[in-house]
């Protein structure tokens, strides 16, 4: 089974618009953390946004916000005022603290963003 | 400061032979992680070393790729005997210690290919 599924092959957004990319997560371990990246085309992997399954609230970071619904094991991320150079590929990751220090990533969403 | 330094940026090889890529993490981090990367994909989960020991190697898709780690810093990935499928972008990374909530830091990759 996928660990982490992103359902969302390609997006499109109209600039300045907000958008929501789609992650659902598989884990039975009660203690692990969710990443965020971000990969322009030039390939360099971007550091975005963390939520750990014991946070109360959602983070945000910027135009960035994590939408976590832990019942449903979802972790969507939220990009507010959509940007030109938003326009990249998306990775939702996760950790698990019984499996070490290894991100599992999904398989992306690429992110278009029209003028 | 420096981030992860990977090198070499691009290898092409031919099928058949031996390649050995190596990644220079940040100074300080004591986690250090080796992905792969096809055209187009989520990213592959390789080995993961804390310190010089490699507690998850669960990754290497076979017995011609193997890794190592000298005096905590420098990590080389080796890869035996290469074909075609293993072209690919291979991918460093680093972490401040692998706490849940630690991020991991990424290299421009070395793309590989297998000619």
């Amino acid at each position: 089974a996928q660990k982490i599924t992103q359902t969302q092959p390609g997006m499109f957004v109209q600039e300045k618009e907000a958008v929501t990319l789609d992650c659902t997560y598989d884990t039975s371990d009660p203690s692990y953390g969710l990443f965020w990246y971000k990969q322009p085309s030039s390939g360099e992997m971007i550091f975005l946004i963390y939520q750990g399954s014991y946070d109360q609230q959602n983070a945000t970071e910027g135009r960035y916000s994590l939408n976590f619904q832990k019942a449903r094991k979802s972790a969507n991320l939220v990009i507010s005022a959509s940007q030109l150079g938003d326009s990249a590929m998306y990775f939702c990751a996760m950790r698990e603290d019984n499996q070490g220090g290894k991100l599992i990533f999904g398989q992306g969403t690429e992110l278009s963003v029209k003028p | 400061g420096a981030g992860v330094s990977q090198s070499p940026s691009n290898k092409v090889t031919e099928k058949g032979k031996d390649v050995e890529l190596r990644c220079d993490p940040i100074s300080g981090h004591t986690a250090l992680y080796w992905y792969r990367q096809s055209l187009g994909q989520g990213l592959e989960f390789l080995i993961y070393f804390q310190g010089n020991s490699a507690p998850d190697k669960s990754g290497l898709p076979s017995d011609r790729f193997s890794a190592e780690r000298t005096g905590g810093s420098v990590s080389t990935l080796t890869i035996q005997r290469t074909q075609q499928e293993d072209s690919a972008v291979y991918l460093c990374a680093s972490s401040f210690g692998d706490r849940l909530s630690s991020p991991l830091h990424f290299g421009n990759g070395t793309r590989l290919t297998v000619t």
